[in-house]
């Protein structure tokens, strides 16, 4: 059974440019989760998306960011016009089911670079 | 500040025990958890406890919850080289994670 996938592992982008980040989640988890970590800091949550509903964003940046989880496919987070600022690891986590205490299992990451 | 609180740096000898401590915040938080990064690395879930629990212990690793002063301890039995990363505790409030800033554990020879 494999784990939480991300990839690329590692972006470079010039500052204006896009990113994009993929994420599939363990096979049958439902939940996926993004969660960034800045340079010497924990990690931050930013969204949790279940399969084409994104139910809740507060910890996201209100402007340039977005995620999705479409019904086929990896979730995607799209960073837009990305700034220095930006330059972080930004991770996925999935569960199996309804939220709660259920453990959620870590992907190995992308680490963006914004040059 | 962060609302879960760790040590930064923690230096052992191999074969000595390390004590990790926590401080969080939110007593509502059924699960506390211990996540390890290795360098480049993503988090690795190494162990959690309950709430109404006291201790876990599970191989190397005993982990002491003491709910009334919020205080959370992860010990390392017979410290490894492979042990060196870094250490999160997490609490968990509804589907969200809350880290602490991470302790990052150096063995020594």
């Amino acid at each position: 059974n494999a784990g939480v996938m991300q990839n690329p592992r590692h972006l470079v982008r010039r500052r204006g440019q896009e990113a994009r980040l993929r994420c599939s989640p363990m096979k049958g988890h439902s939940h996926v989760y993004w969660y960034r970590q800045l340079p010497e800091e924990g990690l931050k949550f930013m969204v949790y998306l279940q399969k084409e509903n994104i139910i809740d964003e507060s910890g996201m940046p209100k402007e340039r960011f977005s995620a999705e989880f479409p019904k086929e496919g990896p979730s995607i987070l799209r960073i837009q016009q990305v700034v220095r600022g930006d330059s972080a690891a930004y991770f996925c986590a999935s569960s199996p089911t309804s939220p709660g205490q259920e453990t959620q299992y870590f992907g190995p990451g992308t680490r963006l670079l914004v040059l | 500040g962060e609302d879960v609180e760790q040590s930064l740096f923690l230096s052992v000898r191999e074969g000595d025990s390390s004590v990790i401590n926590c401080t969080y915040t939110d007593s509502s938080s059924t699960y506390l958890y211990w996540y390890k990064q290795e360098p480049g690395a993503g988090l690795q879930l190494l162990t959690y406890i309950f709430s109404n629990m006291d201790m876990k212990q599970d191989q190397r690793l005993t982990v002491l919850l003491n709910k009334k002063d919020k205080h959370l301890s992860l010990r390392i039995a017979d410290t490894q080289t492979g042990d060196s990363a870094i250490y999160f505790c997490a609490e968990i409030s509804d589907y969200k994670l809350s880290f602490g800033a991470g302790t990052t554990v150096t063995v020594r020879a």
